[in-house]
């Protein structure tokens, strides 16, 4: 079966420090893979999205940034950070193909301080 | 462009009680609809969906019915439990660029008390 893992679980960074996330899935091969934000009380903001390896779209421009080195592996990365970047962080993966669920991993609470 | 539109809530209910969240949406394509349920601190998971008119999702005691006419896909529970409390999120997928674009309602917050 598949999972799907990211880490840490909760961050608290400061202003102008630099963030790295990470996401993984196992148990499939070649899936879209999608970060989003969620902030307090709000619905989700899709940041990105990855249909392969090295292939990023971002949604929003911002000072976010992601990358995906391997099949499997997706990085949501910021220089330095603002405290509006404060968040619950979403990762999730699609099968791709005519499949439209999306699955989520457990999420990192960002504060920025 | 698609949107979805879901009260945002809290929602109380008493334990048993009868459940209904109202989702409707606007969309150009033929979309999927979903349901995902979130519980606090966690991330969300997929609770049913449905992929053309008049299908009827279900999944642990939930429903809702894919109503093309009324664009609408309304969540129920006949009987909830306090456990059932979590935020609601309403959601359509359509291809968009070769991948699968989701749009999520703002979510509701669902209460369920003893």
């Amino acid at each position: 079966s598949q999972t799907i893992h990211q880490w840490p679980a909760t961050l608290v960074q400061p202003v102008g420090s630099p963030l790295s996330l990470e996401c993984t899935v196992e148990g499939t091969s070649n899936p879209n893979l999608y970060w989003y934000r969620q902030a307090a009380g709000r619905g989700l903001q899709l940041l990105f999205y990855s249909v392969g390896i090295g292939q990023i779209s971002s949604e929003v421009p911002q000072n976010l940034s992601a990358s995906r080195p391997q099949d499997r592996q997706f990085i949501l990365s910021s220089k330095k950070l603002l405290l509006s970047d404060s968040g619950f962080y979403l990762c999730a993966w699609s099968p791709g193909g005519l499949s439209y669920e999306q699955y989520f991993g457990p999420g990192t609470r960002l504060t920025v301080t | 462009g698609n949107s979805v539109t879901q009260m945002e809530g809290p929602v109380t209910l008493s334990e048993e009680a009868f459940l209904t969240i109202n989702c409707t949406y606007t969309a150009t394509g033929y979309p999927s609809l979903f349901w995902y349920v979130q519980y606090p601190g966690e991330g969300l998971q997929l609770l049913l969906k449905a992929t053309k008119a008049d299908d009827k999702g279900s999944n642990k005691g939930f429903e809702a019915t894919y109503r093309k006419e009324t664009t609408s896909f309304h969540l129920e529970k006949g009987s909830v439990q306090v456990s059932d409390s979590a935020v609601y999120f309403c959601a359509l997928s359509d291809q968009y660029e070769g991948y699968q674009k989701v749009t999520f309602g703002i979510g509701t917050k669902l209460q369920v008390i003893p």
